[in-house]
């Protein structure tokens, strides 16, 4: 069974930095293709952004608004995505899930909360 | 990129069907069958539904089907059960994205 664990999530002031961790297990982790989505509270979800697995090259996507703010990587060895956040606004605060997939998002990790405000 | 255009709300009475339709553009359902749908109960993560437009993960009820035509997308639930009562999202591979979620359907079961 796939398990998916996010932490790292907590209360940041506007204009702060943040790290988000996802522990993954019960899957080949290294041939996984990881993304990030969030959810707003009370609003929809919005994909992040992806990091393709190193054999597919281990590049990444971002969505618009978070392109030359957030970045994604990987840590194979420990089957850990990190989710590396900067410049924060207020409207970055969200459930920030971790999933798997390519096409589409299979697993779903827990979420963690990610509050920005002064 | 724009979110996908879905209804507010749906509702039906058990063991009914209802549909609930996803638009977006060419530029996204219209040129890729990589829809997929999630299902979320309140304080809950998402879950996988359907993917590739009509294809259902190990799992998921039969009662969980999905169609798409042109620029829409469709996710059907037959025999509705109370425990359908859910939020449910659509997502689709977008040429500019490259992905898109949709806007949400919260479905009701009367």
């Amino acid at each position: 069974e796939v398990q998916l664990v996010e932490s790292g999530g907590g209360l940041v002031e506007p204009g702060g930095s943040l790290r988000l961790s996802c522990a993954a297990s019960g899957l080949t982790f290294s041939n996984a293709w990881m993304s990030w989505v969030r959810q707003a509270p009370g609003k929809g979800l919005e994909w992040v952004g992806r990091i393709k697995s190193k054999i597919d090259g281990g590049t990444t996507d971002y969505a618009a608004p978070v392109k030359g703010k957030f970045t994604i990587s990987r840590d194979d060895s420990s089957n850990t995505l990190y989710l590396h956040m900067n410049s924060l606004k207020i409207e970055d605060t969200a459930v920030y899930y971790c999933t798997t997939g390519a096409g589409d998002f299979d697993n779903w990790g827990q979420g963690t909360l990610v509050t920005v405000s002064s | 990129q724009s979110a996908l255009t879905q209804p507010a709300s749906v509702s039906g009475s058990p063991g009914q069907s209802i549909t609930i339709s996803c638009t977006g553009t060419s530029s996204d359902v219209g040129s890729y069958n990589l829809v997929s749908w999630y299902q979320q109960h309140p304080g809950k993560a998402p879950k996988f539904m359907i993917y590739e437009v009509s294809k259902r993960p190990s799992g998921v009820s039969n009662r969980f089907s999905g169609s798409k035509s042109g620029n829409t997308a469709s996710l059907t639930i037959s025999g509705l059960q109370a425990e359908d009562e859910a939020d449910y999202y659509c997502c689709s591979y977008a040429s500019s994205s490259p992905f898109v979620f949709g806007t949400g359907t919260k479905v009701t079961v009367l």
